[in-house]
């Protein structure tokens, strides 16, 4: 099974910051990536597929990127609509596998 | 508008069985895959079953393979998962999702409902 690590667990930062979250894929994954927000008691939402593709309707503060085998979402010019859980997904084969999660809070 | 509404969550004792409903509305139900994530009370994500738009063919990871059923009645634009065997880890929300083809990202998300394996 492909292992999706993801970092930092946790983070916290201010109003206006850019945060970068990554996740390292255990394998080749291509550019098989998405990426979730979930907010608290709701069901995810997606922000990136293909691993850099904007989904529609999301503020183009978001973006994602690639390099080898780790992939990035980076959020520029945090705002406290941003605060959430972000999840990311490979769907290069099965099983789907998920990274574990990196809960965002702005201080 | 797309909207998908899961239902069938509840209370069950450890080894007896349950089954979800996921009804779709709003896009060709016939002409996507779908899914179901859990999601287990403060943990992360886990893809449980995938379907494809006939029926025809199905994927599980191996935690739930051989317990669990997914299958869709497109008629009634309808996704089930039959959960036998049911062991406390499978305790979670379930989402119901939206794919595209073999292999894809998940586009839409229903609300969830919550299955509670206890005695």
């Amino acid at each position: 099974d492909i292992q999706m690590t993801q970092s930092p667990s946790s983070m916290s930062a201010s109003l206006g910051d850019t945060v970068t979250i990554t996740c390292l894929a255990s394998q080749d994954i291509g550019n098989y990536l998405s990426w979730y927000q979930q907010k608290p008691g709701k069901s995810p939402k997606l922000m990136i597929y293909g691993a850099t593709n904007l989904e529609d309707g999301v503020p183009s503060r978001f973006s994602g990127s690639r390099s080898g085998s780790d992939y990035s979402l980076t959020i520029n010019s945090l705002g406290y609509d941003d605060e959430g859980i972000y999840h990311c997904h490979q769907y290069y084969e099965y099983p789907l596998t998920f990274g574990g999660g990196t809960k965002l809070e702005l201080k | 508008e797309v909207q998908l509404v899961e239902s069938g969550g509840g209370l069950v004792q450890p080894g007896r069985s349950l089954k979800l409903s996921c009804a779709a509305s709003g896009f060709t139900f016939s002409n996507y895959y779908m899914a179901w994530v859990r999601q287990a009370p403060k943990k992360g994500l886990e893809w449980v079953a995938t379907i494809s738009t006939s029926g025809s063919r199905t994927y599980y990871p191996d935690s739930v393979k051989g317990r669990f059923t997914i299958s869709r009645d497109n008629a009634k634009s309808s996704l089930y998962l039959q959960m036998n065997s049911l062991k406390s880890e499978d305790t979670a929300t379930y989402y119901c999702a939206r794919s595209g083809v073999v292999l894809n990202w998940f586009a839409y998300w229903g609300q969830g409902t919550l299955v509670t394996v206890s005695s």
